[in-house]
């Protein structure tokens, strides 16, 4: 079956400006998450989403949001861009909402911001 | 709050040789524990997990022992090969917030021919 599909796999902005990825699970999955992945920070937990509701949200500032779309689909929205937001963004999808399900990650979307 | 410590990298190994990376964590409860593999250019892959104290997870010759004793779960290998070169990643999550993983800071392996 078809895995977690991210686009786009790579983008290049420059400060100032915002940015949106998307997230597509794998089929019949309904909780998406999102994961920042930094050479300095490693990997930082951003937010979940469940049945369209964010359900938990790490430590980030307000500039970073998501959603998630009646299909399961997900977005994260990145405004007012810095040069420290240059990061792999990993998508992960599981099954269930609670119980040691295992999440499935996505290839990432990676992002340079100039 | 959660934290995971893993053994710091990079590693270098010559093939067929054992590998243990070492892994402890700070949780409160009882929390699941995973590792996960990192290929260059890649997401992250489920390599292995338990749920519980005592738990043995296992997989293409990976192994790892949950001990609560410890609060550790160390990633053993007795024979690694060229294709195990990647990046590996212990995690914790807390029970009901299964898709909120705390990862440790990552373990560079190379093994060489």
């Amino acid at each position: 079956k078809a895995g977690v599909t991210q686009t786009p796999r790579y983008l290049i902005k420059t400060r100032g400006q915002q940015v949106t990825l998307s997230c597509s699970p794998i089929s019949g999955h309904r909780s998406v998450s999102w994961y920042q992945q930094t050479p300095g920070q490693g990997l930082q937990f951003l937010f979940e989403y469940f049945s369209e509701t964010q359900r938990n949200k790490g430590n980030f500032p307000g500039r970073f949001s998501g959603r998630q779309f009646s299909n399961s689909r997900s977005e994260m929205n990145v405004s007012t861009l810095e040069l420290g937001d240059s990061a792999l963004y990993l998508c992960a999808s599981s099954r269930d909402r609670d119980g040691a399900n295992v999440l499935t990650f996505g290839a990432g979307s990676r992002l340079t911001v100039l | 709050g959660d934290s995971v410590t893993q053994m710091e990298g990079p590693v270098t190994l010559s093939e067929e040789a054992f590998l243990t990376i070492n892994c402890t964590y700070t949780a409160t409860g009882y929390p699941s524990l995973f590792w996960y593999v990192q290929y260059p250019g890649e997401g992250l892959q489920l390599l292995l997990k338990a749920t519980k104290a005592d738990d043995k997870g296992s997989n293409k010759g990976f192994e790892a022992t949950y001990r609560k004793e410890t609060t550790s779960f160390h990633l053993e290998k007795g024979s690694v090969q060229v294709s195990d070169s990647a990046v590996y990643f212990c995690a914790l999550s807390r029970s009901g917030s299964a898709r909120q993983l705390t990862f440790g800071s990552g373990t560079q392996l190379t093994v060489l021919p």
